[in-house]
């Protein structure tokens, strides 16, 4: 059974700070990594995803993959109040017939003004 | 916006009763799969379905069951609700040709079983 491990938080920071949000998974075959945003009350938002190891920017965002040590990170610079929400990682269990995505809980993160 | 559309928003039902909800997947996307979301938890995958035939099933029970029609618009059906039933439920759509498994989510429908 696939996991995925997230600190809930809550994670805050100031306006224009590194946010630094983390995840672990558990199988070690797996290829592809997710990060969603929610904010409160609405749905998942895709914003990121990564299959190979090592660093993945998009804009203020960079997403990074270690492989060897089961491990996911999203970097938000410039940090501005409008990223607060929870930020979901999400492991792809694709191939075979099985098409679905893996969630943590979610880390909520809160960027102070 | 992602094209992805889901009824209703919200909806209120009683233990024991019976529910629908419907989702209509983004233009050219061939898979849709039902998720459950409960207060402070990350989506838990209910099923997918491709090809109008259920494509993976997570760990619920057989009265949670769907539908998908030939314009990829689908259905999920839950019976005997229970109170724990009580969750945002999401759709997402996804396509068999893409190579990562990207999938989007609709607005969700929001459930609440008194």
């Amino acid at each position: 059974q696939k996991e995925v491990e997230q600190n809930s938080g809550p994670l805050s920071v100031p306006e224009g700070a590194i946010a630094s949000l983390n995840c672990t998974y558990s199988d070690r075959g797996s290829q592809s990594f997710f990060w969603y945003r929610q904010y409160s009350g609405k749905s998942p938002e895709l914003i990121m995803f990564i299959y190979s190891n090592g660093d993945k920017e998009d804009g203020r965002f960079t997403a990074q993959l270690n492989k060897a040590s089961q491990y996911v990170s999203l970097l938000i610079r410039d940090s501005q109040p409008s990223d607060s929400a929870t930020y979901l990682c999400a492991d792809s269990n694709y191939g075979g017939s099985q098409g679905n995505l893996i969630f943590g809980k979610g880390t909520k993160l809160s960027v102070k003004p | 916006e992602t094209g992805v559309t889901q009824s209703p928003t919200h909806l209120i039902k009683t233990r024991g009763q019976q529910v629908t909800l419907r989702c209509s997947s983004q233009s050219g996307h061939n898979t849709v799969s039902w998720y459950q979301q409960a207060l402070g938890q990350g989506p838990q995958f209910i099923f997918q379905y491709y090809r109008e035939e259920e494509n993976g099933r997570g760990n619920f029970p057989p009265r949670f069951s769907g539908l998908q029609f030939p314009n990829y618009s689908s259905e999920l059906n839950v019976n005997a609700l229970e109170l724990d039933d009580s969750a945002l439920y999401l759709c997402a759509s996804g396509t068999t040709s893409g190579a990562y498994n990207e999938q989007f989510f609709g607005p969700g429908t929001r459930l609440t079983v008194l």
